[in-house]
């Protein structure tokens, strides 16, 4: 089965310190693979995806994610958090539904930044 | 910048109404989809539409149908509404059918509040 997993529910982290985010995936085929973040009453606004090449990739806002094909892995990491990152965080990967592909999300981790 | 509207922020109605959520995207996407975020669920795929007039169901479409008349315009309806489906209504599109390497563009959210 087609499945993304969020093992954390919360991440709490100090202003300034690292954070990483963690996610593991089980897709077929090639693992398009996503992250998005939600503020308090908005919808899920796109962070960063892998679709082929470096391990490392670097999306909006100071966000990096690392991919790990052994690992089955796609955490989310940012060198020095800040307060304003607090939000929900979602990953995503794609699955094959008859001729098209769509995304299946993780549960969400909630990051809190404390200052 | 793509922008997705969904008609209502948040909407009260009774057990058995008719319900219809509305959301319109601006940037000639082919893909559109509705989600029911809950909390400590995530994110559940209703519906999802890659083409005028077409629909696929997701992995809840149970007590749901859609309408997509037109490539920008794609509506959920509660046939009769039940307290169960009390929930944040979240609609997204995306560019194309393809491969599905294509982010997301989600709207705010319904806040939908059955009574």
């Amino acid at each position: 089965a087609q499945s993304v997993a969020q093992p954390e529910d919360q991440v709490n982290v100090a202003e300034g310190n690292p954070l990483t985010v963690k996610c593991t995936y089980s897709v077929s085929g090639n693992p398009y693979l996503f992250w998005y973040v939600q503020y308090p009453n908005r919808g899920l606004q796109f962070l960063l995806k892998y679709i082929t090449g470096d391990n490392l990739v670097k999306g909006s806002y100071g966000f990096e994610a690392e991919f790990n094909k052994s690992q089955t892995s796609f955490h989310l990491k940012k060198p020095s958090a800040l307060v304003s990152d607090s939000a929900l965080y979602f990953c995503a990967a794609r699955r094959p539904s008859g001729g098209s592909y769509i995304p299946t999300f993780g549960r969400g981790t909630s990051l809190i930044v404390h200052p | 910048d793509v922008k997705v509207t969904q008609s209502s922020r948040y909407l009260v109605k009774r057990t058995g109404e008719k319900v219809f959520l509305e959301c319109v995207q601006d940037m000639d996407h082919e893909n559109m989809f509705w989600y029911r975020q809950d909390p400590g669920l995530g994110l559940r795929l209703i519906y999802f539409s890659y083409d005028v007039k077409m629909k696929e169901k997701g992995d809840i479409p149970e007590g749901y149908s859609v309408s997509r008349e037109k490539k920008e315009r794609f509506s959920l309806i509660l046939e009769s509404a039940s307290t169960n489906q009390t929930s944040m209504y979240l609609c997204a599109s995306s560019l194309s059918r393809g491969l599905g390497n294509q982010p997301q563009h989600f709207g705010d959210g319904t806040r939908l509040s059955i009574l």
